[in-house]
């Protein structure tokens, strides 16, 4: 059973349009959702998050867009440069303890063309 | 920021052999420490969860007898992949918990059996 299911798998956009990764999950408990961007060949880094008491972040050119009824989320990346070209990774957890797991989508893959 | 290293970056191992990673983290003490391998599809797996002084708590298909984990400190854990086979290679990656919340991963190792 997948908790935590993004989408599109892959996704390709021109340099300087807005990227639209969506994330959507099963558990009611989860209350933290952070994002990870991973080039390859290297680990996942933490690149923006957000707790459940919010419905958007922002961070630089990255916002998330949260919505605890539908259970789902989204991260804009505005003006997507070709460095931004990697895999993004929704994952979910339940904060409140401090034993709580990570549980991580499938990713999206990102190509961003010049 | 927060900084986890990782060593080795990369490993080969004969089957049936047994080899070592370590995660360090710098800068910052870890309420928790997780350990994950990331398949060749990008998937992730999670091994298990430790915290300091408390027992380890290892996912179902992973057990201690093949996974052994050391977590001494705050800012340290090793974990040994004993009797390595084909279907332990993947990337292993260690990720260290900040506050309760964020999590913080290393670069990995990679893991090849041959």
């Amino acid at each position: 059973q997948q908790q935590v299911r993004q989408s599109p798998q892959s996704l390709t956009v021109w340099e300087g349009e807005t990227a639209i990764l969506n994330c959507s999950y099963e558990n009611s408990a989860f209350d933290y959702f952070p994002w990870y961007q991973q080039f390859p060949g290297e680990g996942p880094a933490l690149l923006i998050a957000i707790r459940s008491v919010s419905d958007k972040k922002e961070d630089g050119g990255f916002t998330i867009f949260f919505n605890k009824r539908e259970k789902n989320l989204s991260l804009h990346i505005k003006d997507s440069q070709p460095g931004d070209s990697a895999t993004y990774f929704c994952a979910a957890s339940a904060a409140s303890s401090s034993f709580s797991k990570l549980v991580f989508g499938q990713g999206t893959s990102l190509s961003v063309v010049p | 920021g927060a900084l986890v290293y990782q060593y080795p970056r990369r490993t080969i191992c004969k089957s049936g052999t047994s080899m070592r990673m370590e995660c360090q983290a710098v800068g910052f003490q870890a309420t928790s420490v997780a350990w994950y391998r990331q398949s060749p599809q990008k998937t992730f797996e999670l091994i298990a969860l430790s915290t300091v002084n408390s027992a380890i708590k290892y996912e179902q298909n992973f057990t201690q007898e093949k996974f052994p984990i050391s977590h001494p400190n705050l800012s340290f854990s090793s974990m040994t992949v004993l009797n390595a086979y084909l279907e332990d290679r993947g990337l292993y990656l260690c990720g260290a918990r900040v506050r309760n919340t964020e999590v913080f991963f290393g670069k990995g190792t990679r893991l090849t059996v041959v």
